[in-house]
């Protein structure tokens, strides 16, 4: 079974970059037609997309953050990574990352808190 | 940018009840809508894709449908175990985006 896994600092001083990884276990992430995947949720409130990678190295990202974001993948560990720079308060959530089969999210890490705070 | 808006925001339901949630998108996204249900501390998990495919392992009283602008998810004899929030989400159109989700609570 397809496990991921979020990893990463839990706080994170304003201006400074957030940097987060996923590593994929259960099957290699360079396999099949997936898009890996970052959404984050401030508490208490509703999801937000991030952005995708495509084992191409392609990437999509939410407009709202895109000057600000970079999704990278790292096929020799089974891993892909998040950074969001000049962060903010604003940008205090719980981060997941997740595996799209066909745009459905079907497989999602548990889940890393990140606290921009100084 | 699509927005989905769901309704209610929360609603408050006794055991072996029925419940209908919706979520309706400011455009047309055709079938590209699919289901998630969040417990509290825990990451979502998929119930229903493309409106109306139920995803494996999900108990057969999860049913989803609709398309184009307005989609339902249906609960049927809810359970305890039901108690928790759900999100829709479209794949039409990037950026992706979600519903706000509706809370749901079982008396």
């Amino acid at each position: 079974q397809v496990r991921l896994q979020e990893s990463g600092p839990g706080q994170v001083r304003p201006s400074q970059t957030l940097s987060l990884t996923c590593t994929v276990s259960g099957g290699s992430i360079s396999s099949g037609s997936y898009y890996w995947t970052w959404v984050r949720q401030p508490a208490g409130k509703g999801l937000e997309w991030i952005g995708r990678i495509y084992i191409s190295g392609s990437t999509n990202y939410n407009p709202s953050l895109k000057s600000r974001v970079t999704i990278s993948v790292d096929t020799s560990k089974n891993q892909f990574s998040l950074k969001l720079s000049s962060v903010t308060a604003a940008d205090t959530a719980i981060y997941y990352c997740a595996r799209a089969s066909a745009m459905a999210y079907d497989y999602w890490g548990r889940g890393t808190l990140v606290t921009v705070s100084s | 940018e699509i927005v989905l808006t769901q309704s209610p925001d929360f609603q408050s339901v006794t055991p072996k009840e029925n419940v209908t949630l919706t979520c309706r998108a400011s455009q047309t996204i055709g079938s590209n809508l699919h289901w998630y249900q969040q417990k509290p501390d825990q990451s979502p998990k998929l119930l229903i894709k493309y409106a109306s495919q139920s995803f494996s392992g999900v108990p057969a009283r999860f049913s989803g449908s609709g398309s184009g602008t307005d989609f339902t998810l249906t609960i049927n004899s809810l359970e305890a175990e039901d108690a928790a929030t759900y999100s829709c989400h479209q794949s039409s159109s990037l950026p992706h985006s979600f519903g706000q989700g509706t809370k749901l609570e079982i008396k």
